[in-house]
């Protein structure tokens, strides 16, 4: 079966640190991984995305997520966090599914970010 | 603007009384999907359409249907709406490719009493 995990329902950093949110993965065939962060009351907002190539992707407002394909794992980090980094963090997984090659997405259960002054 | 957007925002509604959620992008997108998304759960897909006319399962499609009559929309149907149904529903487009990110709603949230 196709899973998502986030091991995480909560990280705290301060603001200025390095934040890392984890996700991991459990799906047959390439995978292609994403990054969403979901603001109180918003929908879902595109970061950052892998594909294929370079294990480290960079995306928007400074977050990256490294890929690892031995540990199946796309972690997002940041260098330095901001208060306004706080919001629900989602990883993501689109695997190719049945007779057409349709696209089915599984995602986790999401990590609460708090960025404290 | 380019945008996905879902009404209603919010709907109380009572078991049994069939409702419509609408969904709607500007995009030209061809793939279209909705989610639920309920605490410690995250999102789950219900539905999702590669094009007019097709349309598969995702993860949780019991107790909904939809249909892709026109590329720009794709609405959820609740015949029989249960209060295990309650949730916070976004619906979500795409180009047509796996490496092509999603577009979400604003979302609606739905109670049934």
């Amino acid at each position: 079966a196709q899973s998502v995990a986030q091991p995480e329902d909560q990280v705290n950093v301060a603001e200025g640190n390095p934040l890392t949110v984890k996700c991991t993965y459990s799906v047959s065939g390439n995978p292609y991984l994403f990054w969403y962060v979901q603001y109180p009351n918003r929908g879902l907002q595109f970061l950052l995305k892998y594909i294929t190539g370079d294990n480290l992707v960079k995306g928007s407002y400074g977050f990256e997520a490294e890929f690892n394909k031995s540990q199946t794992s796309f972690h997002l980090k940041k260098p330095s966090a901001l208060v306004s980094d706080s919001a629900l963090y989602f990883c993501a997984v689109r695997v190719s599914s049945g007779l057409y090659n349709f696209n089915k997405f599984y995602f986790g259960s999401g990590t609460k970010l708090n960025v404290k002054p | 603007e380019a945008q996905v957007t879902q009404n209603p925002r919010y709907l109380i509604t009572v078991t049994g009384k069939k409702l419509t959620v609408t969904c709607s992008q500007n995009m030209n997108h061809e793939y279209m999907s909705w989610y639920r998304q309920d605490p410690g759960l995250g999102l789950r897909q219900i539905y999702y359409s590669m094009n007019v006319e097709v349309t598969d399962k995702g993860d949780v499609p019991e107790g909904y249907k939809v249909s892709r009559k026109e590329k720009r929309n794709f609405p959820l149907i609740l015949e029989s709406p249960s209060p295990n149904q309650t949730s916070l529903y976004f619906c979500a487009s795409s180009l047509i490719l796996s490496t092509d990110t999603q577009y979400f709603g604003p979302g609606t949230r739905l109670t049934v009493l």
